[in-house]
C-alpha cells in the first residue's frame, strides 16, 4: 500500500499545463528529498525529477518539481500528446527504512 | 548505453519459488545500490527490497519480508530475486532499477530501469 498520495489522474488541453501533488509525512516527504518518474504506456518508468526539482540530463524543462513541507508538486507546461502517461512520485521513508512510491497519476491530454 | 535486463519469471504455482536475475551493463556495477520493484497489472509502482554495493545494508518491503532474499555478485555485474512462499498477490511485473544517492542523507531515487520479467502466480 502506498504512503505517498497522489490524484488519480488530472487532464489538459495540448499547451496547457498540469500540475501533481504527492501529499506524504514527516518520515518521507517531509524529510527527505522527492523524485518523479515518468512511465509511458507499456515502458518502464523513467526518471523525470529528482532531490526534489533536479532534472537529469535530457529532460525537457517543461516538467518541473518543487516542494513545501511534506508535500511536493510536478508541473508540466506546454502540455504534449507524447506526455500522456502514468506518473509517480517517490522518496526514501526513513521510519519504514523503505522506498515509498506515490500512488500514481495517469495524465490525460484532452 | 547503461541496460539492465531482467529473466527467470515464469508461471508457478502458490506457494512455489522463483530466482529472478538482473543483468547490469554499461556502468560501473559496483558503485551502486540495486533495487528490485514490482508493478502488478493494472497497479503502481511497488517497492521490493535494495541491496547496497558491497551488500549490506539491505531492505525489505514489509510484503514481502521473510519470504524474499535479495543478493548481488559484483563480479557478474548481476543481481538477483530469489523470491519464495509466493502468493498469488505476489503476480506482477518484477523490474530492476539502479539507485543513486544515499538513504542516510534522504537523497534517493532510481534512474536506470530495466523492462521487468514477469511472474505469474497461479493454480
Amino acid at each position: 500500500q502506498s504512503v505517498l498520495t497522489q490524484p488519480p489522474s488530472v487532464s489538459a488541453a495540448p499547451g496547457q499545463k498540469v500540475t501533481i501533488s504527492c501529499s506524504g509525512s514527516s518520515s518521507n516527504t517531509g524529510n527527505n528529498f522527492v523524485s518523479w518518474y515518468q512511465q509511458l504506456p507499456g515502458t518502464a518508468p523513467k526518471l523525470l525529477i529528482y532531490d526534489n526539482e533536479k532534472r537529469p540530463s535530457g529532460i525537457p524543462d517543461r516538467f518541473s518539481g518543487s516542494k513545501s513541507g511534506t508535500s511536493a508538486t510536478l508541473d508540466i507546461t506546454g502540455l504534449q500528446t507524447g506526455d500522456e502517461a502514468d506518473y509517480y512520485c517517490g522518496a526514501w521513508d526513513s521510519s519504514l527504512s523503505a522506498y515509498v512510491f506515490g500512488t500514481g497519476t495517469k495524465v490525460t491530454v484532452l | 548505453e547503461m541496460q539492465l535486463v531482467e529473466s527467470g519469471g515464469g508461471l508457478v504455482q502458490p506457494g512455489g519459488s522463483l530466482r529472478l536475475s538482473c543483468a547490469a551493463s554499461g556502468f560501473t556495477f559496483s558503485g551502486y545500490t540495486m533495487n528490485w520493484v514490482r508493478q502488478a497489472p493494472g497497479k503502481g509502482l511497488e517497492w521490493i527490497s535494495s541491496i547496497s554495493p558491497y551488500s549490506g545494508p539491505i531492505y525489505y518491503a514489509d510484503s514481502v519480508k521473510g519470504r524474499f532474499s535479495i543478493s548481488r555478485d559484483n563480479t557478474e555485474s548481476s543481481v538477483f530475486l530469489q523470491v519464495n512462499s509466493l502468493r498469488a498477490e505476489d503476480t506482477a511485473v518484477y523490474s530492476c532499477a539502479r539507485g543513486r544517492g544515499y538513504f542516510s542523507s534522504g537523497t534517493y531515487n532510481m534512474d536506470v530501469w530495466g523492462t521487468g520479467t514477469t511472474v505469474t502466480v497461479s493454480s
